[in-house]
């Protein structure tokens, strides 16, 4: 079965403090990808970022970074600095066939971040 | 600018009617979906469509059907809808493959 877990119901940070949001996955393909969205107030899921299961470089992107470990089945995303605009619903999305050999995304949970003035 | 329309943001039903949500999408996209957002469990696929006329049921497909009879678009059905369908629903699609989804801004629907 495959599964994305983000166990981080709601986390809430100061402006400027560093915050890292989880995601562990379970599939069973030797090849997969990995999502993370961005739900503002306003309701559209925004892509961030995705990632192929043989790539485990860890990817920056201002004060966005990405650390991906296949050994612990790990997609973690940090948000340096965090500012106010950072305050959305955070998703972590796995890629996954689908029995009729078409592709889905499974999606997780769900992580809110506020970050405070 | 790339866009996943979908047709209301906000809509009130009644018990038992039927009710169209409609999605449109101009990026040319194979790959259609429609997802619940429930607090505390995050988006769950209901239909996905890979192809016009083509559609596969996903996780909760029961109390929905969809129609996909143009590329671009694709209907979300509650049949009868019922108080427990009250929820957001979000509209996406993608290319073939491990791409990644564009997604709507959402119709939040309350059945009453």
């Amino acid at each position: 079965a495959q599964k994305v877990t983000q166990a981080q119901t709601e986390i809430s940070v100061v402006e400027k403090e560093d915050v890292t949001l989880d995601c562990v996955y379970e599939t069973r393909d030797t090849t997969y990808y990995l999502f993370w969205y961005k739900q503002p107030p306003s309701g559209e899921l925004v892509f961030l970022i995705r990632r192929n299961s043989f790539d485990e470089q860890n990817e920056i992107s201002g004060r966005y970074s990405w650390n991906f470990q296949k050994s612990t089945s790990s997609f973690n995303f940090t948000i340096t600095a965090s500012q106010v605009v950072d305050s959305a619903v955070y998703f972590c999305a796995l890629s996954g066939v689908h029995t009729s050999g078409t592709y889905k995304y499974i999606f997780g949970t769900g992580t809110r971040l506020k970050v405070l003035a | 600018d790339v866009k996943v329309t979908q047709s209301s943001r906000y809509l009130v039903k009644r018990t038992g009617e039927k009710v169209f949500l409609e999605c449109v999408q101009d990026m040319d996209h194979e790959n259609m979906f429609w997802y619940r957002q429930d607090p505390g469990l995050g988006l769950r696929l209901i239909y996905f469509s890979y192809d016009v006329k083509m559609k596969e049921k996903g996780d909760i497909p029961e109390g929905y059907s969809v129609s996909r009879e143009k590329k671009e678009r694709f209907s979300l059905i509650l049949e009868s809808a019922s108080t427990n369908q009250t929820s957001m629903y979000l509209c996406a699609s993608s290319r073939p493959g491990n791409t990644e989804a564009f997604f709507g801004q959402g119709t939040r629907l309350t059945v009453v």
